[in-house]
């Protein structure tokens, strides 16, 4: 099975501070992905990888950076941490040639004060 | 803007029923549509998918429906068990963008 592991399933933050968010994918999968859930919303891209080093802009990239230096590891950083960044954040993976075919991590929960 | 997923936010089924859930979606050029299932307090897990030069598709249990014409989806699953309670909700893939509804919370009554 296909496991999508993420650092810590609940994060409080100070508004003001960098917050790096991890996860691990083990089944060398090429694509990977960061999403935000909020009530009321569906599920909305933030950033994606499909190789290491290279990453994409999603809908809402503003206020979020990411890092690939691995293919295993995609790293989601909030650069100066905000309360409207409160929120569900998932990780994904994919094979590369199934785009849409996307497995994901557990969450992190993440509360900006 | 596009829009993708006007669900119907709860549906409670009997076990044993079958179940219905759908999904309206709004950019004709989408090249798939997926299906996920989120249960409480985990993340969202890949049902099935369909192209969209497909009408129908089954998997275990579940069958997805894509009517291009109106411009919805379906998915139907059969024999509804309580551990399939949890919110499904609908995607849709074109190239490098996803479009996610915000799903239907499907509980199942013994």
């Amino acid at each position: 099975d296909v496991k999508v592991t993420q650092s810590s399933r609940y994060l409080v933050k100070r508004t003001g501070e960098k917050v790096f968010l991890e996860c691990v994918q083990d089944m060398d999968h090429e694509n990977m992905f960061w999403y935000r859930q909020d009530p009321g919303l569906g599920l909305r891209l933030i950033y994606f990888s499909y190789d290491v080093k290279m990453k994409e802009k999603g809908d809402i990239p503003e206020g979020y950076s990411v890092s690939r230096e691995k293919k295993e590891r995609f790293s989601l950083i909030l650069e100066s941490a905000s309360t409207n960044q409160t929120s569900m954040y998932l990780c994904a993976s994919s094979l590369g040639r199934s785009l849409y075919e996307q497995y994901f991590g557990p969450g992190t929960r993440l509360t900006v004060t | 803007g596009e829009s993708v997923g006007l669900h119907l936010p709860t549906l409670s089924v009997q076990e044993g029923d079958n179940s219905i859930i759908n999904c309206a979606y709004s950019n004709s050029a989408s090249d798939y549509f997926i299906w996920y299932k989120q249960e409480s307090g985990k993340g969202p897990q890949f049902i099935i998918d369909i192209r969209s030069n497909m009408d129908k598709r089954q998997g275990q249990r579940v069958t997805v429906l894509l009517n291009k014409t109106v411009k919805h989806l379906s998915l139907q699953i059969a024999a509804t068990q309580p551990g399939d309670s949890a919110v499904y909700f609908c995607a849709e893939n074109t190239g490098n963008q996803f479009y996610f509804g915000t799903g239907t919370s499907l509980t199942v009554i013994p």
